[in-house]
């Protein structure tokens, strides 16, 4: 059973481009989850989708956006970047619509240069 | 707010030296606890949920534990392939959201 697949897995960006990260999640799983790593904060919540909705965003800024697809696959996409952006970029997926068996990706490592 | 602080932030131990690790919680009705463990370059991967005080979980050298405001992870005679950052969460508002502490890196000396 294939995992949570994240592309690409490396990324340099310069400022004020802008980005999009893909994710597809485990066959089955129709709940996506964004996080966003950094040294300093940890793994922070960016937003949560299931069929096609966002159901929660986390506390980041309006240029972080994201969308899934009716396959469930999903993208996130950071509009503007800057240097602080510069980190790793995990999704998760799961079956259910309650609980919490989360499957991480990867990630996608992003640097703003 | 919900809060999840992890202790130490490191921690270095020789191979078979036992220790444990720290994570005190903050949240307004406990709807389980998680722990996960995350290597370099990948994403954390799933070790344990803990639901009621007084539960224990354990795989391979891992046993969870937890209490009303606290988890701990017990790591028994461990090895250098258990090296990795732990992870402490919890379940945020809106159910779908985990909140994680900032982990715990754990290096094993052979």
């Amino acid at each position: 059973k294939a995992g949570v697949t994240q592309t690409p897995r490396y990324l340099i960006k310069t400022r004020g481009q802008q980005v999009t990260l893909s994710c597809s999640p485990i066959s089955g799983h129709r709940s996506v989850s964004w996080y966003q790593q950094t040294p300093g904060q940890g793994l922070q919540f960016l937003f949560e989708y299931f069929s096609e909705t966002q159901r929660n965003k986390g506390n980041f800024p309006g240029r972080f956006s994201g969308r899934q697809f009716s396959n469930s696959r999903s993208e996130m996409n950071v509009s503007t970047l800057e240097l602080g952006d510069s980190a790793l970029y995990l999704c998760a997926s799961k079956a259910q619509t309650s609980g919490y068996g989360y499957t991480f990706g990867s990630g996608t490592r992003l640097t703003v240069v | 707010e919900d809060q999840v602080t992890q202790s130490p932030e490191a921690l270095r131990l020789q191979e078979g030296e036992s220790s444990s690790l720290n994570c005190s919680y903050t949240v307004s009705g406990l709807r389980g606890l998680f722990w996960y463990r995350q290597d370099p370059g990948k994403g954390p991967e799933f070790l344990f949920t803990l639901y009621s005080a007084g539960e224990e979980k354990e795989k391979e050298r891992l046993k969870a534990t937890l209490t009303k405001k606290e988890s701990f992870l017990h790591i028994t005679a461990p090895k250098p392939e258990d090296s990795a950052t732990y992870l402490c969460a919890v379940p945020g508002e809106g159910d779908d959201k985990i909140i994680f502490g900032k982990g715990t890196r754990l290096h094993i000396l052979p």
